[in-house]
């Protein structure tokens, strides 16, 4: 099993371009969670998904949009990106049971010019 | 939500015990206390939960005392790969995480 799978590793954009950061698991999760991480800010939930047909806000959902595809994928969308952007991203995802852990991605490294 | 509170950085040394403590003076009744650990360019990795007493797994121990205020992970016996940081982190037992918040955990230093 690969777990959380993030794609791109890194990605390097241009003040105002767009793309998207695509995330997939393969534990049959119903949550999945968009996470950045900034240094010394530890990190910073943006968006989440409770279960397929559902998301909401997290901390800090501004300049960004996600989409849950079906149950095993959530993508990120940037769609104006920002040097404020500039982070490490970590796809999360979890089942909707009692006591489950959060299973990460090794994260998107994004660097806005 | 429970705010939690640990040292923003810890030294020890290979083979020593490390115990790292986290204080949440609102944690809620149906709040759960759960430890990650984070190597640098990865993602954070589930150590160990639990809601109160004692709780042992081939990892560590995590020791929470009846008033459940603080927590406490003890690593056993740390090695240089021991190096990380880790989160304390308290949330509702059961349904989606996405309340939870992760705070800017302790930076653990295993020197040899």
């Amino acid at each position: 099993n690969a777990g959380v799978t993030q794609t791109p590793k890194f990605q390097v954009l241009k003040t105002g371009q767009s793309m998207t950061l695509q995330c997939a698991q393969d534990m049959n999760h119903n949550s999945m969670y968009w996470y950045r991480q900034d240094p010394g800010m530890g990190l910073r939930l943006i968006y989440y998904s409770a279960s397929e047909g559902t998301t909401d806000k997290g901390e800090v959902p501004n300049g960004y949009n996600v989409s849950r595809l079906n149950k095993r994928e959530f993508s990120l969308r940037l769609e104006s990106a920002a040097p404020s952007q500039t982070s490490v991203y970590f796809c999360a995802s979890s089942e909707r049971t009692l006591g489950s852990p959060l299973h990460f991605g090794n994260g998107t490294r994004l660097t806005v010019t | 939500l429970a705010k939690t509170t640990q040292p923003i950085s810890m030294d020890s040394y290979e083979g020593q015990e490390v115990n790292i403590t986290c204080s949440h003076n609102n944690i809620a009744t149906n709040d759960y206390i759960t430890w990650y650990q984070q190597f640098p360019s990865q993602g954070p990795r589930f150590i160990i939960q639990g809601y109160k007493t004692k709780v042992t797994n081939e990892v560590a121990s995590l020791f929470i005392p009846a008033d459940r205020k603080s927590s406490t992970l003890s690593l056993p016996r740390v090695s240089l790969s021991d190096t990380a940081v880790y989160y304390c982190l308290v949330g509702p037992y059961g349904g989606s995480q996405g309340n939870l918040i992760f705070g800017k955990g302790t930076k653990l230093s295993v020197k040899p």
